[in-house]
C-alpha cells in the first residue's frame, strides 16, 4: 500500500464547475498535511495547509479527517487557470520534516 | 514569499559526467533542505535530507557515493550526481524547510538533467 494515495485522474470538468478530490495516508501518527500545486514540468508550489478543523481560501476548501485518515480538496467555481496536478503532501516524520508526496490528481478545466 | 534558488534549469550531459545542482534559500535561513527526484508521470521521491554542518541523510536505495550532498551554509545545498548514466536522466528538485516556519518548504524551480 503507497503511503499516500491519490485518484491520477484525469478530472476533466467545465469551468464553473465544483470539483473535489480526496487523499488517504497510512501513517497514523502523520503530523501536518498539504495541498501542493504543481504545473507540467514545473516545480510543486503550496495551495494550502490542511487543518483538523477545516480550512478554508478563496474558492478552495480543505479538510482532513485523522480518524479515517484522509484528506480533502474543494474547488468551487473551476477557473481554466485550475487546471494543474494536485499533489496530496504529508509529513510522517516530526523529526526530519521530510514530506511525502502522493503521486497527484490530474485537474482539466474545460471553457 | 519565500524564495528558493536552483540552478542549473536544464543540463545536457555525456554519459560519465559528474553534474552538480545548487540550490539557495535567498531570503531565510535553511539548516535542513531535501533533494526530490522525480520521473515522469511519477511522484516526487525524496532521496535526501541535506543538513548544515553534518551529513546527508539517504533514503533508502539512494547511492551516496553517486549522490554527493554538501551543505556548506545556512543558504547553499548542492547534489552532485557523479558519473552520470542515462537511467540518472530525472527531474531534480530541491526544497528548503525555513528555520522559523513550521513544516512549510519551499521548492526550487527543479533541474531537468538528460544523460545521453
Amino acid at each position: 500500500r503507497k503511503e499516500v494515495e491519490q485518484d491520477p485522474g484525469p478530472f476533466n470538468v467545465p469551468e464553473g464547475a465544483t470539483v473535489a478530490f480526496n487523499c488517504t495516508y497510512s501513517n497514523s501518527a502523520s503530523q501536518s498535511f498539504f495541498w501542493y500545486r504543481q504545473d507540467c514540468r514545473k516545480e510543486p508550489k503550496l495551495l494550502m495547509s490542511v487543518y483538523s478543523s477545516g480550512n478554508e481560501d478563496g474558492r478552495f476548501t480543505a479538510q482532513l479527517n485523522r480518524a479515517s485518515q484522509y484528506i480533502s480538496l474543494l474547488i468551487r467555481d473551476s477557473k481554466l487557470s485550475d487546471s494543474a496536478t494536485y499533489l496530496c503532501v504529508v509529513n510522517m516524520d516530526t523529526g526530519r520534516r521530510a514530506l511525502t508526496f502522493g503521486s497527484g490528481t490530474r485537474l482539466q478545466v474545460q471553457p | 514569499g519565500a524564495v528558493v534558488s536552483q540552478h542549473p534549469s536544464r543540463v545536457i550531459c555525456k554519459s560519465g559526467t559528474s553534474v552538480k545542482i545548487e540550490c539557495r534559500s535567498l531570503d531565510f535561513q535553511a539548516t535542513t533542505m531535501f533533494w526530490y527526484r522525480q520521473f515522469p508521470k511519477q511522484s516526487l521521491m525524496l532521496m535526501a535530507t541535506s543538513n548544515e554542518g553534518s551529513k546527508a541523510t539517504y533514503e533508502q536505495g539512494v547511492e551516496k557515493d553517486k549522490f554527493l550532498i554538501n551543505h556548506a551554509s545556512l543558504t547553499l545545498s548542492t547534489l552532485t550526481v557523479t558519473s552520470a548514466h542515462p537511467e540518472d536522466s530525472s527531474f531534480y528538485i530541491c526544497s528548503a524547510r525555513e528555520d522559523r516556519a513550521k513544516n512549510i518548504q519551499y521548492f526550487g524551480a527543479g533541474t531537468r538533467l538528460s544523460v545521453l
